[in-house]
């Protein structure tokens, strides 16, 4: 079965601490997306990209840091620097184009500070 | 700068009966497209309906339509014959390009809508 996924499903960051979350594809997606939620709030675009060794930042990109080694993967890194870490990280795909093909998610990572 | 509301925090609905979701957007760019998702409380997000700014028609689904009202900017989401399945919230989301071009899009959600079915 097609799909996306995520892990681990909850993570736990220590002060000062980078921590990474996972997001595979096996959809053949040439683009992949992070998201970020918080309580009672709609998602927010951390990073995208739309081809190997290629990203571009989304609205909120400060903190974070990404790869894209191969076409499956989508890997995003929570520096240090992001102070209020703690939310729901979800990871999408679509195909390109057209625009009217939806994005397909992942599960989510919930992240948390210890 | 485009923009999602949808003004319902939560909404109840007695099961096998219809309910209304309601959505309004802001763009002025004449080429765009508004997607629903259903996110469970499991967290991850399903896409449930499309509709593009061009289509003559409204879009169906199975259970679900969109109620689609262009001049008045809203695009809403019906649900039939609600099921206890349907408890979840609901998000309303519209497509912005990206301007890096390939045809990749930024989805910008709304705040969502808790639906709750009552047995």
């Amino acid at each position: 079965d097609g799909g996306i996924t995520q892990s681990p499903k909850y993570l736990f960051r220590k002060e000062g601490q980078n921590v990474t979350l996972s997001c595979e594809q096996n959809l053949n997606h040439d683009a992949m997306y992070w998201y970020r939620q918080d309580p009672g709030q709609g998602l927010r675009l951390i990073y995208y990209s739309q081809i190997v060794n290629d990203f571009q930042k989304g609205d909120i990109a400060e903190g974070y840091s990404v790869s894209r080694e191969k076409k499956e993967s989508f890997p995003l890194t929570v520096t240090s620097a992001q102070k209020n870490p703690t939310a729901f990280y979800l990871c999408a795909s679509s195909i390109l184009p057209p625009m009217d093909q939806p994005q397909h998610f992942g599960d989510g990572t919930r992240l948390s500070i210890l | 700068a485009q923009k999602i509301t949808q003004t319902q925090p939560g909404m109840f609905v007695q099961e096998k009966e219809a309910v209304t979701l309601d959505c309004t957007y802001d763009t002025s760019d004449p080429s765009y497209g508004l997607f629903w998702y259903k996110q469970p409380s499991s967290g991850e997000m399903i896409f449930l309906i499309y509709q593009g700014s061009y289509d003559q028609q409204n879009a169906t689904e199975g259970r679900y339509s969109l109620n689609f009202q262009k001049a008045r900017k809203s695009a809403n989401l019906v649900i039939s014959a609600s099921q206890l399945g349907d408890s979840a919230m609901y998000f309303c989301a519209m497509r912005e390009p990206l301007y890096s071009g390939a045809g990749s899009y930024q989805l910008t959600f709304g705040k969502g809508t808790k639906l709750s079915v009552i047995p």
